[in-house]
C-alpha cells in the first residue's frame, strides 16, 4: 500500500478566495486522482492528475475553477478557486499504482467556505 | 438509476453480532470490487479487493461477490464497537473510474 500525506487536513476560508491542497505519496505511483465527498453523498471523482500534462476533468469539473498540477510521480496539488460556500466538502486525494488495483487515500482536507 | 445503490442505513447491533453490509450495481462491466470503511474526519481505507465471483477472507472481514445478480456483500463477524464507521462499496471495469456507493454507516453498540 502507498502512505499518502495531504494537506491541509481543514481550513475554513473566505468566498471569492482560493485554497490549494497538496498530496504527496510515499511511492511513485501510476495513476492520481482527486475526490469530493459531500456529507451524505458518495464519492465524486474530480480529475484524473497527469503527470507532465493537463489534468482530465470529469463532467460538471473544469480547470478554471479546480486547476490541478502534478509535476512528478509523487506529487499533485488541486486549486479550489473563487470559492462559494457550495465548495464546503472533502477533497481527497487517491493513487492507484496501475490499473484495475486498488485505490488509496488521503486523509482529506475538510473544507468550510464561509 | 443509479450504477451502484448502497443502503444508507444507520445501521446498528449489538457487540459480537454479525453484520451484512450490501451493494447491488446495474453495469455488467464492473470487473473488481472493493469495500473501504471510513471513520469520522478520516479518509476511506481499504478493506477488501476482489476480482472473482465467490468469497475471499480476511480476518474477521468476508467479501462475496454474486456477478450474475450483480450483488456484493460484505460481512463482519464478531462486530466490535471499534468497526463503528461508514462502510463504502467501490467497483470498476476497463476504464480508471471508480463507482462508489453512497456508503452505509454502522453503529456498534457495546
Amino acid at each position: 500500500s502507498a502512505v499518502i500525506s495531504q494537506k491541509p487536513s481543514r481550513d475554513i476560508c473566505q468566498r471569492g478566495t482560493s485554497l490549494t491542497i497538496q498530496c504527496q505519496v510515499d511511492s511513485q505511483v501510476t495513476m492520481m486522482f482527486w475526490y469530493r465527498q459531500q456529507p451524505g453523498q458518495s464519492l465524486t471523482l474530480i480529475a484524473t492528475a497527469n503527470q507532465g500534462s493537463e489534468a482530465t476533468y470529469e463532467s460538471g469539473f473544469v480547470i478554471d475553477k479546480f486547476p490541478i498540477s502534478r509535476p512528478n510521480l509523487t506529487f499533485s496539488t488541486l486549486t479550489v478557486s473563487n470559492m462559494s460556500p457550495e465548495d464546503s466538502s472533502i477533497y481527497l486525494c487517491s493513487v492507484r499504482t496501475v490499473m484495475n488495483t486498488e485505490a488509496f487515500f488521503g486523509q482529506g482536507t475538510r473544507l468550510t467556505v464561509v | 438509476q443509479k450504477e451502484v445503490e448502497q443502503d444508507p442505513g444507520p445501521l446498528s447491533v449489538p457487540e459480537g453480532a454479525i453484520v451484512s453490509l450490501n451493494c447491488t450495481y446495474s453495469n455488467s462491466a464492473f470487473q473488481y470490487f472493493m469495500w473501504y470503511r471510513q471513520y469520522s474526519r478520516k479518509g476511506p481505507e481499504l478493506l477488501m479487493y476482489t476480482y472473482s465471483s465467490g468469497n475471499k477472507e480476511d480476518g474477521r472481514f468476508t467479501a462475496q461477490v454474486d456477478k450474475s445478480s450483480k450483488y456484493i456483500s460484505l460481512f463482519i463477524r464478531d462486530s466490535q464497537p471499534s468497526d463503528s464507521a461508514t462502510y463504502l462499496c467501490a467497483m470498476g471495469g476497463a476504464t480508471n473510474k471508480l463507482i462508489f456507493g453512497t456508503g452505509t454507516l454502522l453503529a456498534v453498540q457495546p
